[in-house]
């Protein structure tokens, strides 16, 4: 069953704004990742943010972690054209053996 | 190129018939994954494979088998494909089981069962 739920389903931005997805979950964690799909891909792994973590930076990426809340959110700064893509959550729960759990993704459409 | 390699790209079935989805890595991981993806559902997990020499059911592996034949492929059966099983199929691989690191994903097999 899904663990990580992103939300908005989809989201249509101009190029230049950033873009903000969030990611909640339901169970303790060890960590949080984000990937990117581009259509007719696979996922590409973008950044993994530990329990313990609160933010972490990548390049235009800025993601944050609130385990209280158990939701994390995704930053994309000043965003590209080639931004565009579906993206998606995924949790590394604590007491699974070695596999993540998927949300059902974000479409993220930047407008030239 | 180092990655994950997934063969055939594309697949069209029809009803009952057998296949197996190959993929192989070169990146000496530990960990390996089928997942499908349907619209709308995002990316189930079919079975795993922490380490080599042991394999593990996900959440939807009825109407599938797999084998973990080295450290470097593990493939995945239908034995009587169904229409239901008309999917986008990933392998992925992870050096750490998804703890450290994130995972490499192939390109996908896109699969039609008629």
């Amino acid at each position: 069953s899904q663990q990580g739920e992103e939300d908005p389903q989809a989201l249509s931005i101009q190029e230049g704004e950033n873009a903000t997805m969030n990611c909640s979950y339901k169970t303790s964690i060890n960590n949080l990742q984000w990937y990117r799909q581009n259509s007719g891909r696979g996922l590409v792994h973008l950044i993994l943010i530990r329990s313990n973590e609160r933010e972490k930076h990548s390049g235009r990426l800025r993601v944050t972690l609130d385990t209280s809340k158990k939701s994390s959110s995704l930053l994309i700064t000043a965003s590209r054209a080639a931004d565009t893509a579906s993206y998606f959550c995924a949790t590394d729960d604590t007491g699974a053996n070695s596999k993540l759990t998927f949300g059902k993704g974000i479409t993220l459409s930047v407008r030239p | 190129n180092a990655g994950v390699t997934q063969t055939p790209k594309f697949q069209v079935l029809k009803t009952g018939q057998s296949m197996t989805l190959q993929c192989a890595q070169d990146m000496n991981h530990n960990s390996m994954y089928w997942y499908r993806q349907d619209p709308g559902m995002g990316l189930r997990l079919i079975y795993y494979s922490a380490s080599e020499g042991t394999t593990d059911k996900g959440e939807v592996p009825n109407g599938y088998n797999v084998s973990r034949l080295n450290k470097r492929e593990f493939s995945l059966r239908l034995e009587s494909a169904a229409p239901s099983q008309t999917s986008v199929y990933f392998c992925a691989s992870s050096a750490s089981g998804g703890r450290l690191y994130g995972y490499t994903f192939g390109s996908g097999t896109r699969l039609t069962v008629v």
